[in-house]
């Protein structure tokens, strides 16, 4: 599969801890972006990396979100102290450039309960 | 700030006829407008997108429209199919920046055999 994968699928976890979170871009894709996604609502805009370079930030990224690109290939997304509010679906996509290849691809997400 | 509105939220219609989910956007920027279909617990999928530069698109039972001037565009699917029910999402976004994309809040559509 060349698809967008991410790690892992799911993830359970008590309020208060940390959690990571993986996402392997199209290996040929440079743009790599971060939505949430709660019951009911379409993807919302967390962070946009242009290779390894952190170029935007959502007001929805509070300081205890903070997300990684460290070789432009693939992404980490860690929360810390996790809320309940937190939980929801961390989506990834990538997209390779402007123009017509700007298309984005999503990987499967990440679903995340916070009990 | 920047914001899509999508309707109507659910929509069910009966396999063979024509369902049509319509989106406003608010920034008179954005010049791509992608349609995502989204299956249960899979990920959201392209279907189709239309460029500003254009006012239709078809492929195969699949067109899109967009009327710029009223900001306005809309997914439209004949000979719908029971494999068509799913949450559909419109998006808008700048060929330029980050292209970061604006979701509607879907629509869920159930086509009944």
């Amino acid at each position: 599969d060349t698809g967008v994968s991410q790690d892992p699928r799911h993830k359970i976890t008590k309020r208060g801890q940390n959690v990571t979170f993986r996402c392997d871009p199209i290996s040929e894709h440079n743009r790599l972006y971060w939505y949430r996604q709660t019951l009911g609502q379409g993807p919302e805009f967390l962070t946009y990396f242009q290779n390894e370079a952190q170029l935007e930030k959502s007001r929805l990224l509070s300081d205890r979100f903070s997300a990684e690109r460290p070789k432009g290939s693939f992404s980490t997304l860690e929360i810390q102290r996790t809320e309940q509010g937190d939980s929801a679906m961390y989506l990834c996509a990538s997209s390779s450039g402007f123009g017509v290849r700007g298309t984005q691809y999503f990987g499967p997400g990440t679903r995340l309960l916070v009990l | 700030g920047e914001n899509v509105e999508q309707h109507p939220s659910t929509l069910s219609v009966q396999e063979g006829d024509s369902a049509v989910i319509k989106c406003t956007y608010s920034d008179s920027a954005s010049n791509y407008f992608p349609w995502y279909k989204q299956e249960l617990g899979k990920r959201p999928q392209l279907i189709i997108d239309i460029r500003s530069n254009v006012g239709e698109k078809k492929d195969q039972r699949i067109a899109v429209t967009l009327n710029k001037t009223a900001k306005h565009f809309s997914l439209h699917i004949t000979e719908t199919q029971p494999e068509d029910s799913a949450v559909y999402f419109c998006a808008a976004s700048l060929t330029s920046g980050t292209y970061k994309y604006i979701f509607g809040t879907g629509t869920r559509l159930k086509v009944l055999a």
